[in-house]
């Protein structure tokens, strides 16, 4: 299985600022991650697929880099809505895997 | 816009059939995408169960392959879960969602999530 490695685990952040999560594959998954945002008692909910492309409806605040081992979420104004849990799951294989999640809290 | 919908017993004793339904609506499950099972627990995090496409095609989660099953019901617009031999373990908030395209890729609609609790 591809392992996923979100960090940091826990982000604490103000309204404003500029927020970048980080996700690192065990292998190469070429461009093929997605993020997601899920709220407490929700479903996750589709920001970014194949590592940068935006979701139809997501604010342009959004946005994601990387290929390989090495991707990030960046949140480049965070507003109120923001804070979540985010987290990144790649499809290059089977079995498909998810990072363990990063928390963005309000500082 | 399409809509997923979990249903299922909230409650299923240990060594039981764990046993869910996702109703789809707003499209077809003839569609060109796969329709995936996901669960999430605090200790494990998001887990990917597996999916199934409209021609039956399945692909699972090695952990899990030995007790799941999922099926499509095309005459029902529905895919089901079945997970046998359960146990404490697979007490989990369970979602169905929509994976994107023949390629099977991001999920791009989600169901609002069943917990199911495995106890006595």
């Amino acid at each position: 299985d591809i392992q996923m490695t979100q960090s940091p685990s826990t982000l604490s952040a103000s309204v404003g600022d500029r927020v970048t999560i980080t996700c690192r594959a065990s292998q190469s998954i070429n461009i093929w991650l997605a993020w997601y945002q899920q709220k407490p008692g929700k479903a996750p909910k589709l920001l970014i697929y194949k590592a940068s492309n935006l979701e139809s409806g997501v604010p342009s605040r959004f946005s994601g880099s990387g290929s390989g081992t090495e991707f990030t979420l960046t949140i480049s104004s965070l507003q109120p809505d923001d804070f979540a849990t985010y987290y990144c799951h790649h499809y290059n294989s089977y079995p498909r895997t998810f990072g363990q999640g990063t928390k963005v809290e309000i500082k | 816009q399409v809509h997923l919908q979990e249903s299922g017993p909230g409650l299923v004793k240990p060594s039981g059939t764990l046993s869910l339904t996702c109703a789809v609506s707003g499209g077809s499950i003839s569609s060109d995408n796969w329709w995936t099972w996901v669960r999430q627990t605090p200790e494990k995090g998001l887990e990917w169960i597996g999916e199934t496409y409209h021609s039956g095609s399945t692909n699972y989660n090695p952990s899990l392959k030995s007790r799941v099953t999922i099926s499509v019901d095309k005459s029902k617009n529905q895919f089901s879960l079945i997970l046998t031999s359960v146990t404490a373990a697979d007490t989990a908030l369970y979602f169905c969602a929509r994976a994107l395209g023949y390629a099977s890729t991001s999920f791009d609609y989600w169901g609002q999530g069943t917990l199911v609790t495995v106890s006595s």
